[in-house]
Parts: structure tokens; sequence; C-alpha cells
């Protein structure tokens, strides 16, 4: 089965300084990879996302690139804010209706102002 | 997008005991998962909610200690059984919608078992 592997599992940044997190994953079957985001308190929540047919999406200050061929994806924020703190998730899966995402292990970001 | 309510949203709950988490969307969706989120760990797939048969269990997980309902599109519950102390975590229930291969989740219920 799929196995998603996150790095860093902390990242500390200077406010406007730019953030990257980085997962590999496994199964070379997988085509769609979203990103989520969890406040403390509340449920994650779907970011951005990706699929298999495209290299790089961007929405405002946060992009994802996926390089298919080594299996891996990365998350990238710019210009940080205090309220861009939190525990990101990138997850992998099948591109089909009714296939569960598989996650990694999370990382804690924490923005310092 | 769905709109996903879950409740109890947390609760206290003595060991031994069962509780039954209820999941409700505000619209139909194709698929609804359960999820389990120990503290400060990652998220693992519990099941997935098959509509009007049994559910599909991940490896760990089983019918017995985690029964799961999904009478129709658009709800779904989650029992946790004979609870101890371990079985304090979030579980979270997540839905694909209709229109697209998207998934959503809801805020979580957080059970705490003494």
């Amino acid at each position: 089965g799929e196995n998603v592997e996150q790095h860093p599992s902390t990242l500390s940044v200077q406010e406007g300084d730019s953030a990257v997190i980085k997962c590999t994953y496994s199964d070379s079957a997988s085509n769609y990879f979203p990103w989520y985001k969890q406040e403390l308190g509340k449920g994650p929540q779907l970011i951005i996302d990706i699929r298999s047919n495209v290299g790089e999406k961007k929405d405002q200050r946060i992009a994802v690139t996926l390089n298919k061929t080594a299996k891996h994806f990365s998350l990238h924020i710019t210009e940080t804010q205090p309220e861009d703190s939190a525990v990101y998730f990138c997850a992998a899966s099948e591109d089909q209706a009714g296939t569960a995402l598989i996650f990694g292990k999370g990382t804690t970001l924490s923005v310092s102002s | 997008s769905a709109v996903i309510s879950q409740k109890p949203s947390r609760d206290i709950c003595q060991r031994g005991t069962s509780l039954t988490i209820q999941c409700q969307v505000d619209s139909q969706v194709t698929m609804m998962f359960w999820y389990r989120q120990q503290p400060g760990q990652s998220l693992t797939l519990i099941a997935t909610a098959n509509q009007g048969s049994e559910a599909t269990y991940e490896s760990g997980f089983v019918i017995d200690k985690f029964p799961i309902s999904r009478p129709n599109l658009t709800f779904s519950t989650l029992t946790v059984s004979n609870m101890s102390p371990e079985d304090s975590s979030i579980y979270l229930c997540s839905v694909e919608p209709l229109s697209g291969n998207t998934i959503y989740f809801g805020e979580g219920s957080w059970l705490t078992v003494v």
C-alpha cells in the first residue's frame, strides 16, 4: 500500500520568510496530492491540491510542486504570516472516486513576528 | 465543497462504555470515511462507510470495536465500543462530494476516555 513520508516535522520561520514542506510517496499509482492545514482544535482544512497531469499549482501565497518521476511533492508558502502557524499534512491517493487518502505525519509550522 | 457536522464535538467517556459519533453532510456525497487522530499524531483511516452495506475496515480496525452505519448518502455513524484510555483521540468524518474527487473533513469529535 501507499506510504507517505513528510519532512520536516517542525519548521520555525520569521514572518515574511518562505516555508517549504516536502513529501515523498511510494505508490506510483497515486496521482492526487492534497495539502491540509489543521489549526488547534479544528479539523483539517484543504488548502491546495494537485493532480499528476500538472507539475505546479499556485494559489496566492501557496504553491505546490509535483515531481512524479521522483515521487515527491512540496508545499511552498511565501511571505509567511503568524496566522499561517498550524500543522500541515500532505496526503496521496489514486485519483478515483472512493479512494481514501493516506497522510504524512504532519509538519508543525511556527511563524514568529 | 460540503458542510460537515459532527456530534458530539467533545466528550469525556468512562472506561468500558461506548459512544456513537454522528456525521451529517449538507449534500449527497459519494464516499464517507472515518479517520482517527491520536494526540499529536497524523490521521489514520479506520474505515470507508459504504451506503447500504457493511463498512470496509483498514488493517488493525475491526467491526466489533468500531461499528459503522451509513443509511443514506448524507449520514453516517461511528461507534467506539468498550472504550479504554487508548481510544482517546479525535475521530474525523471525511466526505467526497458527488461533484468531484476532493475530500473534505469535519471538525472532529474529541474523545477523552477516563
